[in-house]
C-alpha cells in the first residue's frame, strides 16, 4: 500500500516562499495524480492543484495561479509544492493526496483522494 | 466554480442512532464524481465514499452514499463511538475540485 510522507512544519515570514515535499513509497507513484489540499485553522478543505507525474503537466486552482508551482520527480518518487508571496491567510495544514485512478494515458487529474500524507503545518507570521 | 453546501452544520446524535448528512451541489455533477470524507482532529481525512455510493476497501458497510444531480446524501446506519467526526463532500467532475463546508457529527 502506498504511503505519502511529507516534510516537516515550516514557519515563514509574509512575502517569503515555502516548499513542501511529499515522498511516496510502496507503489507506482508516477501513474497516479498527486494533488495538494490545504486546511486553514477552523476552515474547510481547499484544493490547490495537482499533477500526474508520468505526464508532468500541472493544473492549478485559479485562486493560486501565479503563486504556486507543483512538480514531481519520477526517479525519486517525490512531489513538491512551492507557494510564493506568502501571507497570513496561507497559514494552514497542507496535505499531499493521491487520486484513485491509475493513469495509462494522458487524462484529467480530477479525482477522489484515497491516500493522504500526514499533513504539514505552515505558519505565516511576522 | 461548483459550490457544495452541506447541511446541517452540526448533527448531535447518540451512539447507535442513524445519521443523515446532505450535500447540495450548485450545478449537476455526474454520479461518478461525488465523494465523502471523514476527518478527525489531528488526523488526515479518510475517503469513505467515491462515485456517490462506492466504498473503498476497509470502509464499514454502515457508511452508505446515495443521490444524483444536485442532491447527495451520506448515511451512517448506526453510529459507533469512532464515527463522531467532521464529514466533507467533494465533487471531482469539474475543475477546480471543490469541497463542502463540512458537517460535524457530535455526541449528544
Amino acid at each position: 500500500q502506498m504511503q505519502l510522507v511529507q516534510s516537516g512544519a515550516e514557519a515563514k515570514k509574509p512575502g517569503s516562499s515555502v516548499t513542501v515535499s511529499c515522498e511516496a513509497s510502496g507503489g507506482k507513484f508516477y501513474s497516479y495524480a498527486i494533488s495538494w489540499v490545504r486546511q486553514a485553522p477552523g476552515q474547510g478543505l481547499e484544493w490547490m492543484g495537482g499533477i500526474i507525474p508520468l505526464f508532468g503537466t500541472a493544473k492549478y486552482a485559479q485562486t493560486f495561479r501565479g503563486r504556486i508551482t507543483i512538480t514531481a520527480d519520477k526517479s525519486t518518487n517525490i512531489a513538491s509544492m512551492e507557494l510564493r508571496s506568502l501571507r497570513s491567510e496561507d497559514t494552514a495544514v497542507y496535505y499531499c493526496v493521491r487520486g484513485l485512478k491509475y493513469h495509462y494515458e494522458v487524462g484529467d487529474l480530477e479525482d477522489a483522494f484515497d491516500i493522504w500524507g500526514q499533513g504539514t503545518m505552515v505558519t505565516v507570521s511576522s | 466554480e461548483i459550490v457544495l453546501t452541506q447541511s446541517p452544520g452540526t448533527l448531535s446524535l447518540s451512539p447507535g442512532e442513524r445519521a443523515t448528512l446532505s450535500c447540495r451541489v450548485s450545478q449537476t455533477v455526474s454520479r461518478s464524481s461525488l465523494a465523502w470524507y471523514q476527518h478527525k482532529p489531528g488526523q488526515a481525512p479518510r475517503l469513505l465514499i467515491y462515485g456517490t455510493s462506492k466504498r473503498p476497501t476497509g470502509i464499514p458497510d454502515r457508511f452508505s452514499g446515495s443521490g444524483s444531480g444536485t442532491d447527495f446524501t451520506l448515511t451512517i446506519s448506526r453510529l459507533e463511538p469512532e464515527d463522531f467526526a467532521v464529514y466533507y463532500c467533494q465533487q471531482y467532475g469539474g475543475s477546480p475540485l471543490t469541497f463542502g463546508g463540512g458537517t460535524k457529527v457530535e455526541i449528544k
